[in-house]
Formats: C-alpha cells, structure tokens, sequence
C-alpha cells in the first residue's frame, strides 16, 4: 500500500498560488518526501523533495510539518501548463528504495 | 543529469508477437531499474525491479514469464512483453535511482495489442 494520501483533484485559478496536500503519516526518521508531476502521456518529472526544513526552488516551494506527517507542495503562480497530476512519495535518500504511488492529485489549472 | 532514454514512444503490435521496450540511462550508471505500468487515469503500478548482473524481482501478481526484464548492463535495462494480448495494452515507464532528486523516470511506452 502506498504510504502517502492525496486529493483525487484540485482546482486552481490561473495566476494564484495552487496548494497541494500530502499526508504521510507513517514516514520513517530518514525517509524524504519528493514531489512529481506527470503530463499526460510522459513520464513522471521531479519537482521539489525535503526531509524536515521547508524547501524553495524555481518550480516550487515545500512546507513540510513538524511533525513531518504531512507537507504541502504549493506552485505560487499556476499556469495552464501547471495542469498535471502531482504526486507525493516518501522515500530514503538516493532512490534506490522501491515505492508504492498513491493515486496522485489532479490538478486542473483554470483560465 | 541523471537521465532516462525510453524507447520506443508508442508500438503497436499483433495479439501473440512480442515487444521489447528499452530503457538508457544516459548520463550515468543505472544499477537499478524500476518498471511501472500505468492504465488510463490510473496511477503508477510497480511491476518489477531490476538489478544490473542479477535477476529481477517482481511484483505479487505480474507474470515474469509474460514481462521478461533483463538488466545487462550499467546501461541498458529491457522489458519485454511476451506473445502479447489486448489486456497488456498500456502504458509502461521505467525509473531509475536518481540521488537527491530520487528517481528519474523515463517517457514512458504506450503499447497498444491489436
């Protein structure tokens, strides 16, 4: 069973910031959560990952709760391109640990 | 870095031939490799995991008969889908351990069994 929980769907307005939760309430100590993306039809693409600090970079920003059970993966200006399905997954460092997707976010970016 | 070469994009095959669908790291060594199946609106499936020099390990239900996996290489890691039939049309994505960003995934492979 996978080990993270999402919303089936989203919708966010374009231009405003998209707030996608996770929960992963069994996360081990030295488990990181990482975020990907898949378009429809490609593989799946990274986006962010954290173990306990919040996270910032180009595509995304990472706030994970102190008690690390859940995070919240937040696009600050959507765009049409943003439409995906957005993934969560916990997993030691290096991907080296074989994972279980759960069903993933869809988000769908409105105009 | 860390990039994965899927191909082919799309095939399309007759019911009882077989396909083989490729995976390249590209830029590094993959000692790993994980393949996914994924159906229409449906999430990621684990089917197996690959190690360089060493046989695969599948999942509980995939038939290692149906989906062979051979891992050669550093390189190149393969899946093939035996005397398809029109239940293992999908789509298929191969993984790869990718250091602090994870995993790498490849395009994917939309096979279709006609």
């Amino acid at each position: 069973d996978a080990k993270t929980t999402q919303p089936p769907s989203m919708d966010c307005a374009e231009g405003r910031a998209a707030n996608l939760p996770c929960n992963h309430s069994t996360i081990s100590g030295n488990e990181y959560v990482y975020w990907y993306r898949q378009i429809h039809s490609q593989g799946p693409q990274y986006i962010i990952h954290g173990l306990k600090n919040n996270e910032t970079n180009e595509m995304a920003s990472l706030i994970i709760t102190e008690d690390r059970k859940s995070s919240t993966l937040i696009l600050p200006h959507a765009t049409l391109r943003d439409t995906a399905v957005y993934y969560c997954i916990v997993s030691l460092d290096g991907g080296y640990q074989k994972v279980t997707f759960g069903t993933g976010t869809k988000l769908q970016v409105i105009p | 870095g860390a990039v994965v070469s899927q191909h082919p994009s799309r095939v399309i095959c007759k019911s009882g031939t077989s396909v083989k669908i490729e995976c390249r790291s590209l830029d590094f060594q993959a000692t790993t490799m994980f393949w996914y199946r994924q159906f229409p609106k449906k999430s990621l499936m684990l089917m197996a995991t690959s190690n360089e020099g060493s046989k695969a390990t599948y999942e509980q239900g995939v038939e290692k008969d149906k989906f062979l996996i051979n891992h050669a290489s550093l390189t190149l890691s393969t899946l093939t889908v035996t005397s398809a039939h029109p239940e293992d049309s999908s789509f298929y994505i191969c993984s790869a351990p990718a250091g602090v960003r994870g995993y790498t995934f490849g395009s994917g492979t939309r096979l279709t069994v006609v």
